[in-house]
């Protein structure tokens, strides 16, 4: 596609609920990545993929996070049993390659929890 | 572990004004540094990309700098214009995987 397109662009759910965000990165664009924005926060890289692969998982905040990639193409971001202080906008990111400099983000996912 | 500051947080100015944006991070050991800009409710767009290896990038009336050996970062904004208002983001890359530290960002307002 022409940019990166995330899905939803809104959510709210009620704490203890399983939410799943899905990110569609740019066509050929073998990397990608998941970062959180909470207010008043910087971003936070939680994950990135290489193809279908994730060799660095060390920024998911808890178990409760999980994500996959298939195809070398879309990902999605799984939350489960969700609290009050997930509530972030979850931005996603694609580049041509890993370490090819340039990122280009999609404009997000708001969770909510209340 | 790698820390990147942005001061102040918050920037207004008359429009016309010429203005500096400053970034600073802890480990000079970087891949790359780039500027982004945040608009309200939108993702970001990367604005320019400096290698470790470069002083500075240019695209139409920002330049940024880098200065690796002080840990710091400038993004010149030449003649500032109303639809310059936005956030500003500085990001490091400290391992070649694009894997970001990003500053919280200075949100400029512009001044008609």
């Amino acid at each position: 596609g022409a940019g990166v397109s995330q899905s939803p662009s809104n959510k709210v759910t009620e704490k203890g609920k399983d939410v799943e965000l899905r990110c569609d990165p740019i066509s050929g664009h073998t990397a990608l990545y998941w970062y959180r924005q909470r207010l008043g926060q910087g971003l936070e890289f939680l994950i990135y993929f290489q193809g279908n692969s994730a060799p660095d998982k060390s920024g998911l905040p808890s178990d409760r996070f999980s994500a996959e990639r298939t195809g070398e193409s879309v990902s999605t971001l799984t939350i489960q049993r969700t609290q009050q202080e997930d509530s972030a906008v979850y931005l996603c990111a694609s580049s041509l390659e890993l370490a090819s400099g340039e990122l280009f983000f999609g404009e997000g996912s708001r969770l909510t929890v209340l | 572990k790698q820390e990147v500051t942005q001061i102040p947080a918050a920037l207004s100015v008359p429009e016309g004004e010429n203005l500096v944006l400053n970034c600073s991070f802890t480990d000079s050991a970087i891949y790359n540094l780039q500027w982004f800009r945040q608009d309200p409710g939108k993702g970001l767009t990367s604005l320019l990309l400096i290698q470790s290896s470069q002083r500075e990038q240019t695209s139409g009336r920002l330049n940024a700098s880098l200065d690796k050996s002080s840990g710091r970062s400038t993004l010149y904004i030449a003649a500032s214009q109303p639809g310059d208002s936005a956030t500003y983001l500085c990001a490091v890359d400290s391992g070649a995987n694009s894997k970001l530290t990003f500053g919280k960002g200075i949100t400029l307002s512009v001044r008609p």
